[in-house]
């Protein structure tokens, strides 16, 4: 089974209006930490937000938050007003346990166009 | 402000041939791994270090060689390479012990094998 799963074709968002971009993971672990990457066309993968499973409130970082429903095993991206630089790929991923790991496992990524 | 630094950035090798992609980073980080991003996969890992001296194989080991001989480089090495081996390679590297310390990413090599 996949461990990070993000299966929405490409998103289409008009400037200025806010977007989800939908991953859900699957692990026994209860210790684990999920991440949110983008990568532009040029390539570089940029760091956006991170979600501890412990943590008690949902990950703010900017026009980035993060919708973490603990039971349903989701950690939604949401972008609010969009720009046309929020065109990209965007990366879930998840580390799993505690301690020294820091392995992470990406999803496939989602394509998100902003439309002017 | 160097960060991760991968070289070369694009490469192009016939089948057979052999070649290391290196990695440095300059912030001390004892995690590095080594990542591939083939369309519509993802990035998957290839091999990864917790520190020097210390390797271990990730998802999609077969091909590649790896060392940790210092803390700051982390090269891959191809030993034979195979048209399947084409894909872009990213290098990423951060602090151990998890937490909520994201991974930081090189700006990948292209690899072309012919």
């Amino acid at each position: 089974a996949q461990k990070i799963t993000q299966t929405q074709p490409g998103m289409f968002v008009q400037e200025k209006e806010a977007v989800t971009l939908d991953c859900t993971y699957d692990t026994s672990d209860p210790s684990y930490g999920l991440f949110w990457y983008k990568q532009p066309s040029s390539g570089e993968m940029i760091f956006l937000i991170y979600q501890g499973s412990y943590d008690q409130q949902n990950a703010t970082e900017g026009r980035y938050s993060l919708n973490f429903q603990k039971a349903r095993k989701s950690a939604n991206l949401v972008i609010s007003a969009s720009q046309l630089g929020d065109s990209a790929m965007y990366f879930c991923a998840m580390r799993e346990g505690g301690g020294a790991n820091s392995k992470l496992t990406f999803g496939k990524g989602i394509t998100l166009s902003v439309r002017p | 402000n160097a960060g991760v630094t991968q070289t070369p950035k694009f490469q192009v090798l016939k089948t057979g041939q052999s070649m290391t992609l290196q990695c440095a980073q300059d912030m001390n980080h004892e995690y590095m791994s080594w990542y591939r991003q083939d369309p519509g996969m993802g990035l998957r890992l290839i091999h990864y270090s917790v520190g020097a001296g210390i390797t271990d194989q990730g998802e999609v080991p077969n091909g590649y060689n790896v060392s940790r001989s210092t803390t700051e480089d982390f090269p891959l090495r191809l030993l034979s390479a195979a048209p399947s081996q084409t894909s872009v390679y990213f290098c990423a590297s951060s602090p151990a012990g998890g937490g909520n310390q994201p991974q930081h990413f090189g700006d990948g090599t292209r690899l072309s094998i012919l």
